[in-house]
């Protein structure tokens, strides 16, 4: 069975500087995965997906994640937080064998002025 | 190019009635799936639909039900609803001939139990 651990529930940062979501999977196949985000009130925007090709996945909004499957993980990436940014990010892991997608728990994140 | 849409986009219901709530896939796509999210907790996979047939199902229970039309929209329907049950419900629709990926996502109806 796959599963998803986003290992912080919260995350607080300055706008302007770095943000660093991390996210583990543990899966029986290649793995597709995916970061989501989820702003207010509002349904879930696809902010990248890794699906096999490069390693390093760029993303809308100027975010990036790495796949290193040695780790197991695929942390988001972003070099400069903006006020937009404060939201909840989910990472996303689907099945192989189907199209069902596993959601971690989430990382809401705040961006202090 | 209008995406995914969902109505309505809150609901308030009792214990022990029933529900059904609507999704239009994004133009050009033919597979529906429904989530729901829990407060503070991520999006729990119900079903999908594609074919007008239920392909693959998680973890829920027969009260939870849907159907999908000839023209791809489709519909969730709960029956007997538990407190339990409050949650934002999203669904996300994708295109069959690529490969079911990436999923949009509507903005969701949310229901509350009284």
């Amino acid at each position: 069975a796959q599963s998803v651990t986003q290992l912080d529930s919260h995350v607080s940062v300055s706008e302007g500087t770095p943000v660093l979501l991390r996210c583990n999977y543990s899966s029986s196949y290649s793995p597709s995965l995916f970061w989501y985000v989820q702003h207010p009130n509002k349904g879930l925007q696809l902010l990248l997906k890794y699906t096999s090709a490069a390693t390093l996945v760029k993303g809308i909004n100027g975010f990036e994640a790495e796949f290193k499957k040695s780790e197991t993980s695929f942390h988001l990436t972003k070099p400069s937080a903006h006020m937009s940014d404060a939201a909840e990010y989910f990472c996303v892991v689907r099945e192989a064998a189907g199209n069902k997608l596993t959601f971690g728990g989430g990382t809401r994140v705040l961006v202090k002025p | 190019d209008a995406g995914v849409t969902q109505s309505p986009t809150h609901l308030i219901k009792t214990r022990g009635q029933q529900v059904t709530l609507r999704c239009s896939p994004k133009s050009g796509h033919d597979t529906v799936s429904w989530y729901q999210q829990a407060l503070g907790q991520g999006p729990q996979f119900i079903f999908q639909y594609y074919e007008e047939e239920e392909r693959q199902r998680g973890n829920f229970p027969d009260r939870f039900s849907g159907h999908q039309f000839p023209n791809y929209s489709s519909e969730l329907n709960v029956n007997a609803l538990l407190l339990g049950d409050s949650a934002l419900y999203l669904c996300a629709s994708s295109s069959r001939d690529r490969g079911f990926q990436p999923q949009h996502f509507g903005d969701g109806t949310r229901l509350s139990i009284l």
